[in-house]
C-alpha cells in the first residue's frame, strides 16, 4: 500500500521560495507520474505539475515560470519549489501519484498548509 | 474560478439519493477525457471514489456511481448515510491547457 506524506515549512515570507517534500513508502517510483496539487482556502484544487520516474517534468502553464519539481537520488522523495511567492500561493499542498498524464490521482498525501505572510 | 463547474452544496436526508454535477467544455470532458471523482474530508487525503467515468475502486460501496454525457458528468449517491457527509470534487484533463483540471468541489450535507 503506497503512502505519501508532505513535509515542509508552514509559513513562507512573500517573495521567498516555498519548498516542500513528498516522501512515499510501500512502492516504487518506477512507472508512475508524481504530481503536486494545491487548494487555496475556499477554492478548488489546482494541478501544479508532475515529474515522471525518468525525471521528465511538466508544469501548469499558469505557474510554469515559478515552479520546479525534482526527485531525489534515493528515489523515495520528490520535491516542489515555488519561487517569488505571494499571498495567492497560500494553500494546502498535496502530492499524489498517477499512472498517466491524464489519469486519476491515487493515492494522495494528507496535505500540508503553507501560508505566505510577512 | 475552476475549469469544471460543480454546485457549491447539495443535501439530502438519510436513505435518499443525491446527484452532483460536473460541467466542462469541449476541451476537457467533451473531448472524451475521462472524469474522476473524489471524496474529501478536511485535513485528510482525498479518496478516489470513481475513476474512468463509471468505475469504482475496490472497497467503494456500490451506493456510489458515476456517469458522463457530452460535456458533463454526474456522481450519484444512493441510500445516503451520515458518513457520506464530505466534500466531493471531479477531475478531468484539458487539452487546451495541457493540464489536469478540477471542479470547485461540492459540500454534501446529510440532514
Amino acid at each position: 500500500q503506497v503512502q505519501l506524506q508532505e513535509s515542509g515549512p508552514g509559513l513562507v515570507k512573500p517573495s521567498e521560495t516555498l519548498s516542500l517534500s513528498c516522501t512515499f513508502s510501500g512502492g516504487s517510483i518506477r512507472g508512475y507520474y508524481w504530481s503536486w496539487i494545491r487548494q487555496p482556502p475556499g477554492k478548488g484544487m489546482e494541478w501544479i505539475g508532475y515529474i515522471y520516474y525518468n525525471g521528465s517534468t511538466k508544469y501548469n502553464p499558469s505557474l510554469k515560470s515559478r515552479v520546479a519539481i525534482s526527485v531525489d537520488s534515493s528515489k523515495t522523495q520528490f520535491s516542489l519549489k515555488v519561487r517569488s511567492v505571494t499571498a495567492a500561493d497560500t494553500a494546502v499542498y498535496y502530492c499524489a501519484r498517477h499512472l498517466g498524464v491524464s489519469t486519476y490521482f491515487d493515492p494522495w498525501g494528507q496535505g500540508t498548509l503553507v501560508r505566505v505572510s510577512s | 474560478q475552476s475549469v469544471l463547474t460543480q454546485p457549491p452544496s447539495v443535501s439530502g436526508a438519510p436513505g435518499q439519493r443525491v446527484t452532483i454535477s460536473c460541467t466542462g467544455s469541449s476541451s476537457n470532458i467533451g473531448a472524451a477525457y475521462d472524469v474522476h471523482w473524489y471524496q474529501h474530508l478536511p485535513g485528510t487525503a482525498p479518496k478516489l471514489l470513481i475513476y474512468g467515468n463509471t468505475n469504482r475502486p475496490s472497497g467503494v460501496p456500490d451506493r456510489f456511481s458515476g456517469s458522463k454525457s457530452g460535456t458533463s458528468a454526474s456522481l450519484a449517491i444512493t441510500g445516503l448515510q451520515a458518513e457520506d457527509e464530505a466534500d466531493y470534487f471531479c477531475q478531468s484533463y484539458d487539452t487546451a491547457m495541457s493540464a489536469s483540471v478540477f471542479g470547485g468541489g461540492t459540500k454534501l450535507t446529510v440532514l
